[in-house]
């Protein structure tokens, strides 16, 4: 199993440029989820979905669109890069909880995005 | 929003030395979590506590949830150089699927 994996690893945009960044997993799970993470602001929630067609906004979901066709794909689009998003965004994956019992996330290696 | 505040921000300690984080909120938290991230890499999952004054240990690791489940501390007993990394409280709620995730510690060990 690859587990969760992101593309790409590194990545400059120009302001005002739009991008994808891609995330995938392999085990089958219902919960994905995109977070950014920021010096002393632990992760933030941007996006996340509990199924195929289903996603809903998190915390900071502004300048972000996601989309959940299939149960291993959740791609994050960033529709016009600002430099307030330059960050490192990681995808995490989980199965569905019960009840407010959080599962394992499982997270990827993340993207490390600069906007200049 | 619910916060999540963790302290110390930073922490610097010499191999062997005991330390404990705390991770505190104003909001109730039907379970808390606790992940372990390293340079380049996301966080990994160390712990999961559910039960409010529930403590659970992982090897030199102490986890303990608050009685009113609002925080949690982590203690490492004998601290060694491989423990260093960015520690991350994250809490979840009934009824929300969405996990809150503090604001983080990092520990550095010298060897």
């Amino acid at each position: 199993n690859a587990g969760v994996t992101q593309t790409p690893k590194f990545q400059v945009l120009k302001t005002g440029q739009s991008m994808t960044l891609q995330c995938a997993q392999d085990m089958n799970h219902e919960y994905m989820s995109w977070y950014r993470q920021d010096p002393g602001m632990g992760l933030r929630l941007i996006h996340y979905s509990v199924g195929a067609g289903i996603t809903d906004q998190g915390e900071v979901p502004n300048g972000y669109n996601v989309s959940r066709s299939t149960t291993e794909d959740f791609p994050l689009r960033l529709l016009s890069a600002a430099p307030s998003q330059t960050s490192v965004y990681f995808c995490a994956s989980s199965r569905r909880g019960v009840a407010g019992l959080y599962n394992e996330q499982f997270f990827g290696p993340g993207t490390r995005l600069t906007v200049l | 929003t619910q916060l999540l505040k963790q302290s110390p921000q930073f922490l610097s300690i010499q191999e062997g030395e005991n330390l404990t984080v705390y991770c505190n909120s104003s909001s109730v938290f039907s379970s808390l979590q606790w992940y372990r991230q390293e340079p380049g890499e996301g966080p990994v999952l160390l712990v999961t506590v559910v039960t409010g004054g529930e403590v659970k240990k992982l090897k030199r690791l102490t986890f303990q949830f608050g009685d009113a489940r609002k925080d949690s501390s982590l203690h490492i007993t004998a601290a060694q150089p491989g423990d260093t990394g960015l520690y991350l409280c994250a809490g979840a709620n009934f009824g929300n699927e969405k996990l809150t995730f503090g604001t983080g510690t990092r520990l550095t060990i010298i060897p």
